[in-house]
């Protein structure tokens, strides 16, 4: 079945470091890709997604590419900031017709000031 | 205006009760879902209603009865609390019954049963 595996953490950088957070997945046909964000005490929030192979995602100074050559998908960023922890979550939705969104075990990421 | 909203955020109770919880989207979306996240962030779908039709029933012990009385709403309704249901519940929306969109997710409801 489909799955999705990222790095485990927890991950501590300093403020100002790069930022990368392993992310492969399992899946038959082509799914659309996503990385979402949980700050404490709150929702998920969507930050980027990437629905075909090469499509790059990006929002907030984050990036991830499809790869689908290597079923990859991740995460970076040039220079992480304190407000930037959190934890984050690779996830695929598989394009059938009742399709979910499977998540990945998640990356819990502290930046120090 | 919030988009996904769910009642209550907290709750405590004791084992053997019943409960519901319950969530609203002002987004026009046709799809909702109830996922499960155990202490370790760890995320499991429960199910999915399109425009008042389940259309995912993952395997969820029959305790629990999800309910869509609109495309707008989806209440999730718990009977015979045990302590292995306390978890964060979280309702999420998307705009269609494929997930191609991705989700957006109310703020959770923490539910401790002691």
């Amino acid at each position: 079945g489909n799955s999705v595996t990222q790095m485990e953490g927890p991950v501590t950088l300093s403020e100002e470091a790069f930022l990368t957070i392993n992310c492969t997945y399992t899946a038959t046909g082509y799914p659309s890709l996503f990385w979402y964000v949980q700050y404490p005490g709150e929702g998920l929030q969507l930050l980027l997604k990437a629905t075909k192979a090469d499509d790059k995602g990006s929002n907030k100074g984050f990036e991830a590419t499809y790869r689908k050559e290597t079923t990859s998908f991740h995460l970076e960023k040039g220079s992480v900031q304190v407000s930037d922890s959190a934890v984050y979550f690779c996830a695929l939705s598989d394009n059938s017709s009742a399709s979910k969104i499977i998540f990945g075990s998640g990356t819990r990421l502290s930046i120090r000031p | 205006d919030t988009a996904v909203s769910q009642t209550p955020k907290y709750l405590v109770t004791q084992m053997g009760n019943d409960k519901s919880i319950k969530c609203e989207q002002n987004l026009g979306h046709d799809t909702m879902y109830w996922y499960k996240q155990d202490s370790k962030k760890f995320l499991k779908i429960m199910f999915s209603y399109n425009n008042k039709e389940l259309i995912i029933n993952e395997t969820v012990p029959n305790r629990f009865s999800p309910k869509s009385p609109d495309k707008a709403h989806l209440n999730l309704h718990i009977n015979s609390l045990e302590l292995g249901d306390s978890a964060v519940y979280f309702c999420a929306s998307s705009p269609e019954i494929t997930a191609n969109y991705g989700y957006t997710f109310g703020s959770g409801t923490r539910l401790t049963v002691v």
